[in-house]
């Protein structure tokens, strides 16, 4: 089975902290993709990666950046945490590139507090 | 821009009743659609998917319609268990993009 492991369920930081929520998949995903989830909005993706060391912006990006130096890890950075980013953090993997490779598989989500 | 919707963000139903969770999307170039199931504290997990060459598909108690002249999702759980009570969405996917919905909570009342 695919595992997708987020490195904290928890996490309670201090506004303008830098933040680093880590991703581990074991199953030699090429795509790898950070979500945030609110109630009401759904899934939100804020970055994704299709390679090593490649990135692209999802639909909000703003105040995130993220860092994937190998295949494996996807990490997603708060530069200077601010409560409205108070969330649930979801990662997730997906194999490849045909059809019914964008099935995704996701971590069971980080849960980060600003205060 | 594109948006996958649900209609109803919670939704009620006896056990052992079949439940139906809808879903539009605008996006008339996606191809390939996709449950998933959030559980309390656990990620999404897939639970059906369906090519945008299909209208049907059928799982082990659950089936997914397309209806592609009205951009429109269906998600059928036959004879509903406590165990069905999570959050449902709905994702549609063209290329490396994935649109999720906002989810609709489940609640199966004994």
């Amino acid at each position: 089975d695919v595992k997708v492991t987020q490195s904290s369920r928890y996490l309670v930081k201090r506004t303008g902290e830098k933040v680093f929520l880590e991703c581990v998949q074991d199953m030699d995903h090429e795509n790898m993709f950070w979500y945030r989830q609110d109630p009401g909005l759904g899934l939100r993706l804020i970055y994704f990666s299709y390679d090593v060391k490649m990135k692209e912006k999802g639909d909000i990006p703003e105040g995130y950046s993220v860092s994937r130096e190998k295949k494996e890890r996807f990490s997603l950075i708060l530069e200077s945490a601010s409560t409205n980013q108070t969330s649930m953090y979801l990662c997730a993997s997906s194999l490849g590139q045909t059809v019914e490779d964008t099935e995704a598989f996701f971590g069971q989500g980080t849960r980060l507090t600003v205060v | 821009g594109e948006s996958v919707g649900l209609h109803l963000p919670t939704l009620s139903v006896q056990e052992g009743d079949n439940s139906i969770i809808n879903c539009a999307y605008s996006n008339s170039a996606s191809d390939y659609f996709i449950w998933y199931k959030q559980e309390s504290g656990k990620g999404p997990q897939f639970i059906i998917d369906i090519r945008s060459n299909m209208d049907k598909r059928q799982g082990q108690r659950v089936t997914v319609l397309l209806n592609k002249t009205v951009k429109h999702l269906s998600l059928q759980i036959a004879a509903t268990q406590p165990g069905d009570s999570a959050v449902y969405f709905c994702a549609e996917n063209w290329g490396f993009k994935t649109i999720f919905g906002a989810g609709t909570r489940l609640f199966v009342k004994a």
